[in-house]
């Protein structure tokens, strides 16, 4: 299996810029998890899905956050307009059936706002 | 309130010497308990859970973790620490509304 997959890699953009990030769960699995981490805030949960439905968004920081999951094998997490306080790297990872699993993390995708 | 707690930021051992990582919850019911470990530049990756049994849980890269319940502690341990597990490490339990609480990590440097 490639595990979970997330795209771009690196991202680098204006203040005012929106930003997708893009993740592709391991086939079969049922849930699906959207975390920050700054060195500041450490590892945040903005968002998890099962069976592509947001079972909680409350980490989400606001409005200029929002996330999907149209199908079981692809979701994103859109910012806009991005901010430089938004400069992290987000983590997307995936389980077999929520929380009761252990998670299988992407390598991430940096962000950096200017 | 749910929670979970790593007390030490930064945890130094030698190497081959056994190391301690601790980790105690806060949860209602019965804990699901994990621990991640995280090395630079990477995601975090599965070691080892706790649902039910065995109180001491075998997990990966040589790591084991003793669920105590009286003291509401999931402590990560290995007997011969080596350079290669420097890396941070993070416990996180799942709460009652299957909701997932990691802490805030502990980095662990062992010393060559």
């Amino acid at each position: 299996d490639a595990g979970v997959i997330q795209s771009p890699r690196h991202e680098v953009t204006e203040m005012g810029q929106e930003v997708t990030l893009r993740c592709k769960p391991i086939s079969g699995h049922n849930s699906l998890f959207w975390y920050r981490q700054t060195m500041m805030r450490g590892l945040e949960l903005l968002i998890y899905f099962n069976n592509n439905v947001p079972i909680d968004d409350s980490g989400m920081p606001e409005d200029r956050f929002s996330a999907k999951m149209p199908n079981a094998s692809f979701s994103t997490l859109k910012i806009q307009p991005s901010e430089p306080r938004d400069s992290a790297v987000y983590f997307c990872a995936s389980s077999l059936a929520g929380a009761s699993y252990e998670q299988y993390f992407g390598p991430g995708t940096r962000l950096t706002v200017t | 309130a749910q929670s979970v707690a790593q007390p030490e930021d930064q945890v130094n051992v030698a190497e081959g010497n056994p190391l301690t990582v601790k980790c105690t919850y806060s949860v209602s019911g019965n804990p699901y308990l994990f621990w991640y470990v995280q090395y630079p530049n990477r995601g975090l990756q599965f070691l080892l859970k706790y649902i039910t049994g065995d109180n001491l849980v075998k997990g990966s890269y040589g790591f084991e973790a003793e669920f105590n319940k009286s003291q509401t502690s999931f402590h990560l341990k290995k007997p011969s620490a080596l350079v290669s597990d420097s890396a941070l490490y993070f416990c996180a339990v799942r709460d009652r509304d299957d909701k997932i609480i990691f802490g805030k990590g502990t980095r662990l440097h062992i010393l060559p």
